[in-house]
């Protein structure tokens, strides 16, 4: 596609619940990242997958949060168990290669989720 | 620890106004710095510093790094409302990962 696609753009959910937040890449990008961006916050690192290798998953911040990329394209974040710290909008991001940075990371619009 | 740190929180000018917005950093491997605008959830590129002392300019907006006092700025002339945004730095050490700043909310009124 043109750019990244993430969907659902928003989702409502109750605590306790489990979530999947999809991420659409720019076709043949290699590179790909989840932020978490809370309320007033700037957006911070979850993971990253280079093809359907996940690379670094430091961010996470817990064992609830799941993210794959099976086959190097698609990739879906999970959150099970959500509590009400979990609300934020989560972004993806992708570049063409791996290890450039700055004009060459695309951010998608993000998935708002709030957790009630 | 690594970090960013972005001031001020927040802005409200008017337009027509110049504006200069403020981020440093202490980092190690430091590799470049970037800065973006967020107007709705995406944040868009503006700059990629990685040497000091260069000014990076595009129409209104420049910007320029100091790596030995570790700081950046944003700078905004001749302020238009559709500036409004936050404007989130971020650096880029030997990983691939950005970690960002808390941003700068501007509000440029008419």
């Amino acid at each position: 596609g043109a750019g990244v696609s993430q969907s659902p753009r928003y989702k409502v959910a109750k605590r306790g619940q489990d979530v999947a937040l999809r991420c659409d890449p720019i076709s043949g990008h290699v590179s790909l990242f989840w932020y978490q961006q809370a309320l007033g916050q700037g957006p911070e690192f979850l993971t990253y997958f280079q093809n359907e290798a996940q690379l670094d998953k430091s961010g996470l911040p817990s064992d609830r949060f799941f993210a794959e990329r099976p086959e190097g394209s698609v990739s879906t974040l999970k959150i099970q168990r959500t509590q009400q710290e979990d609300s934020a909008v989560y972004l993806c991001a992708s570049s063409l290669s791996p290890g450039t940075v700055g004009n060459t990371i695309y951010f998608g619009e993000g998935s708002w989720l709030t957790v009630v | 620890e690594d970090k960013v740190v972005q001031s001020p929180l927040s802005l409200v000018v008017h337009e027509g106004d110049t504006v200069t917005l403020n981020c440093s950093y202490e980092v190690t491997n430091f590799r470049s710095l970037l800065w973006y605008k967020q107007e709705k959830k995406a944040p868009t590129f503006l700059f990629m510093l990685t040497s000091s002392g260069i000014e990076k300019k595009s129409g209104r907006l420049s910007s320029i790094l100091d790596k030995k006092e570790l700081f950046s700025i944003l700078n905004i002339t001749a302020t238009q409302t559709g500036d409004s945004a936050v404007y989130l730095c971020a650096y880029n050490n030997a990983g691939n990962m950005l970690t960002f700043g808390g941003g700068t909310r501007l509000m440029v009124k008419p």
